[in-house]
């Protein structure tokens, strides 16, 4: 089936530094999200991203966090400056106009120390 | 806003059994309602998603679900459980005029040889 590509796959990082999570969406997909899950727990959605723009974020997507994708290059998450509980793994998922059906990537685990 | 819950955070089955997984959600007008499979240390994968029409929906791997208004439920059923099926389940919603898709707080299946 149709693939998500994330990258890094892990990443541990010092608090206070700087962090890019990549993502390869679904070929031709228009719509893009990020969710945050600690401890295998509850999906928490952080932003989904449609034409160049944010649509709607969560109260967790803090004044630290951005998202851009660029000349339909990855779809990218930064984190700046990285705090110790941002420590999570970060799905990127897309969909196309089925907005209702969201593909997923495998997730990139974040270690902040 | 559209809220989803799910009762049980862990359920278990032992192979060859049937078993229901609870969602129930809340909110005022239509609704998407969708489920979602997560395998240990994977990303989400689809199974089935309903907005309206027949209320009984096939999903993959001979999952369905059940969509009852009266009751405000989504509830997931499987006739005869494999050891493969261990996984955690997340129920999700979407209404119609955002595209945020929000997730229940996810039920971990163990299938039991």
């Amino acid at each position: 089936g149709p693939k998500v590509l994330q990258i890094p796959s892990h990443q541990i990082i010092d608090m206070g530094q700087m962090v890019t999570l990549n993502c390869d969406p679904v070929s031709n997909h228009l719509y893009f999200y990020w969710y945050k899950q600690i401890l295998g727990q509850q999906m928490e959605f952080l932003v989904n991203f449609y034409n160049g723009k944010v649509m709607e974020k969560s109260k967790l997507f803090k004044d630290q966090f951005s998202v851009e994708r660029p000349d339909g290059s990855y779809f990218t998450l930064k984190i700046q400056p990285t705090a110790l509980e941002d420590s999570a793994v970060y799905f990127c998922a897309s969909s196309d106009r089925d907005r209702n059906t969201l593909y997923f990537g495998e997730g990139s685990r974040l270690i902040v120390v | 806003t559209q809220t989803v819950s799910q009762s049980d955070a862990h359920v278990t089955v032992f192979e060859g059994d049937s078993v229901e997984l609870r969602c129930n959600y809340s909110y005022g007008g239509s609704i998407y309602l969708s489920w979602y499979i997560q395998h240990h240390g994977r990303g989400l994968q689809f199974l089935l998603k309903y907005y309206s029409g027949n209320p009984v929906v096939q999903g993959v791997n001979g999952f369905k679900a059940e969509f009852s208004k009266s009751d405000s439920s989504f509830h997931l059923r499987k006739a005869s459980v494999h050891w493969s099926d261990s996984a955690v389940y997340f129920c999700a919603v979407r209404s119609p005029n955002t595209n945020k898709v929000v997730f229940g707080t996810g039920t971990r299946l163990q299938v039991l040889p």
